[in-house]
């Protein structure tokens, strides 16, 4: 079935280790999306990429980078991860045309823990 | 700024009743709107998305509203089952490709 992997489910890191999280998907969507949700809260749009074109959201700390090496692909890099950052993080996919007009498909997330 | 409401944070109701979920929003003026459904520690799954310039959705036992005027957006689920109960996420499109969830409402459907 097409669908959006992240690995790991679960990843404990200490506070300042840089740490790393994975998204792949099978369903070649051309825009990737980054979010992070922590406990009763919304979703919260970190950035996303239209294709290799790096879409930031104003108040998405700089402590957070990405990277796209290919459609398929999509890396998630926190440089210096404090207490704060310690969510769930969710990659979704979705199609390239029509905006926002587009049913967004998710992974099950990676839950991050800092020590 | 864009606010988006979920009229409570948990809803309990008796199965077959039907559930109403609603969604407010200010400070904008979204062309669309989508609904998804999240299980605990699972990712949002998408249910429906409907247009400025249609009044009413369905799907199954779903059925989604909009009204524009009112800012709002209702969420019903007719005949709920023990299965149904979630978290209901509401999600304007705030721009180009992005959406801004809601909270959520988190649905209980007691057998």
């Amino acid at each position: 079935d097409a669908m959006v992997i992240q690995n790991p489910r679960y990843q404990v890191t200490q506070f300042g280790k840089p740490v790393t999280l994975s998204c792949s998907q099978t369903l070649n969507h051309n825009v990737m999306y980054w979010y992070q949700q922590k406990s009763s809260q919304a979703p919260k749009l970190l950035f996303h990429y239209y294709d290799k074109d790096f879409n930031n959201e104003a108040d998405t700390p700089d402590n957070f980078q990405s990277r796209r090496p290919n459609t398929s692909f999509c890396f998630l890099d926190i440089r210096s991860p404090g207490l704060g950052d310690a969510a769930m993080y969710l990659c979704a996919t979705s199609r390239g045309t029509g905006g926002n007009n587009q049913p967004q498909h998710f992974g099950d997330g990676t839950r991050l823990s800092i020590l | 700024s864009q606010k988006i409401e979920q009229n409570s944070e948990a809803l309990n109701i008796q199965e077959g009743k039907t559930a109403t979920l609603t969604c407010n929003y200010t400070n904008y003026s979204p062309a669309y709107l989508q609904w998804y459904r999240q299980d605990p520690g699972r990712g949002p799954v998408f249910l429906l998305l409907i247009r400025e310039n249609e009044k009413e959705k369905r799907k199954e036992r779903l059925k989604v509203t909009f009204d524009t005027t009112l800012k709002q957006s209702l969420f019903h689920i007719t005949a709920s089952q023990p299965a149904d109960s979630a978290t209901y996420l509401c999600a304007p499109g705030a721009g180009s490709y992005q959406l801004t969830f809601g909270k959520g409402t988190k649905l209980s459907v007691i057998p």
